[in-house]
Parts: structure tokens; C-alpha cells; sequence
């Protein structure tokens, strides 16, 4: 069973387009993230996210809006994209937010072109 | 503010060598540290963590990590590399609060028949 999966797992698009990727994860988990590797791997968080709590980081545009519908799930909605926003994004959750000491359990990735 | 900073890029050994991936932290306060490894085209898997538990941690493919708090530095070890260790490791930090990870540039790991 996969523990936390992702879709599309690749994703090529039109600049302005607006796209959205699906996380699940089935760890029971409360909290999710979302982060973004860039084209020279380096990994940044985009946010943190539990049933109470939405951390935004503040260099992330308002372009991208995380959702979830339930606790199982954390989508990420990006509007007008831009060729920037290229990147592999992923998904990841853990058992509790704020606690240092959780492992965070991550997705495969979802390679996003934007041409 | 808590950081990484790992050494090298680029790091190759030949196969049955010894495999040393340096990481270097900054943190106010005790830090936890994690090395993740990332095999080509999927995600990050867990392969140890300190919790401050034992400042020798051992994890999964026969890797270890020592934490020094005199040197801040959290590197990773194998006695003898294997083919499949080829793959980016990635050494992060906890973030705080925010429960987010720290994460370093990342080293790739080749290894030479």
C-alpha cells in the first residue's frame, strides 16, 4: 500500500494555465505538507497544514493555494502559471504538527513542466 | 535559525569503498536531523533520524550517522558501498514550530564498479 501518493506524477502545461495536484495519504496522519525541488534539487517547504493550522511560507505566491477537503487529503491548486513554477513538487505528512521529532513520510513527486 | 549546509555536491566512490557524506548544522536549540535519500525520479525515503536519544544513530541499508555537537556536524557513513547506493541524500533539520524540514542542497552519490 502506498502510503502517501500523488497525481498527476507528471504534468505538462501552458503558461497562464491554472492546474491542481492531488495528495493523499493513508498513514492516518494529521499533518501535510507541500514542498517544491527546483531544477537544482534544492527542497523548500510551501506549507504546513493540519485540521487547525495553515503555515504559508512567506516566498510563496499567492498563486498557490493548498485545499483539503478531509484530513486525508492536501491538493495543490496553482493559478496563472508561470515558466518558473517548473519544478518536481511533493506532498508529505506526519503524525503531528509542530512536533521537530516527527519523520515526515513523502510522495513520489509530481513533475511540473510549464511551457 | 536553524540550517544545513552539506559538503560536496558531487561525491564518488567505488563500489565495497567507504561512504562519507558530510552535513553541517546551525541551530538555537537542540536540533533533530534527518538524511533522506532520493533514488532517481522518485520520492524522499527516510534513512535515519537523531532525536537525541544516542548520538549514533544506525539506519536502514547499513547506513549510520553520528551527531557531534562540538563539531555541529551530523555526517553520514557506510562501511562498503554498493551499486544501489547510487542515489541524492539529502541532510535536513527540523524546522521549529512550523513542523516544516530544513533541507540541505543535497549530495549525489555515484558509485564506480
Amino acid at each position: 500500500d502506498t502510503a502517501v501518493s500523488q497525481t498527476p506524477k507528471y504534468l505538462v502545461t501552458q503558461m497562464g494555465n491554472d492546474k491542481s495536484i492531488k495528495c493523499e495519504q493513508n498513514l492516518g496522519h494529521d499533518t501535510m505538507y507541500w514542498y517544491k525541488q527546483d531544477s537544482k534539487k534544492f527542497l523548500k517547504i510551501m506549507f504546513s497544514y493540519n485540521n487547525k493550522e495553515l503555515i504559508i511560507n512567506e516566498t510563496v505566491p499567492n498563486r498557490f493555494s493548498p485545499k483539503s477537503p478531509d484530513k486525508a487529503h492536501l491538493n495543490l491548486h496553482i493559478n496563472s502559471l508561470e515558466l518558473g513554477d517548473s519544478a518536481v513538487y511533493f506532498c508529505a505528512s506526519s503524525q503531528e504538527l509542530g512536533r521537530e521529532v516527527e519523520t515526515q513520510y513523502f510522495g513520489p513527486g509530481t513533475r511540473l513542466l510549464v511551457l | 535559525a536553524q540550517s544545513v549546509t552539506q559538503l560536496g555536491s558531487h561525491v564518488s566512490v567505488s563500489e565495497g569503498a567507504l561512504v562519507l557524506l558530510r552535513c553541517n548544522y546551525s541551530s538555537s536549540v537542540p536540533p533533530y536531523l534527518f538524511w533522506y535519500v532520493q533514488y532517481p525520479n522518485q520520492g524522499l525515503q527516510l534513512l535515519l533520524k537523531y532525536t537525541s536519544a544516542a548520538t549514533l544513530v544506525k539506519g536502514i541499508n547499513g547506513f549510520e550517522a553520528e551527531f557531534k555537537k562540538s563539531e555541529t556536524s551530523f555526517h553520514l557513513t557506510k562501511p562498503s558501498a554498493h551499486m544501489s547506493d547510487a542515489a541524492e541524500y539529502f541532510c535536513a533539520v527540523s524546522g521549529g514550530s512550523q513542523g516544516n524540514l530544513i533541507f540541505g542542497k543535497g549530495t549525489k552519490l555515484s558509485v564506480k564498479p
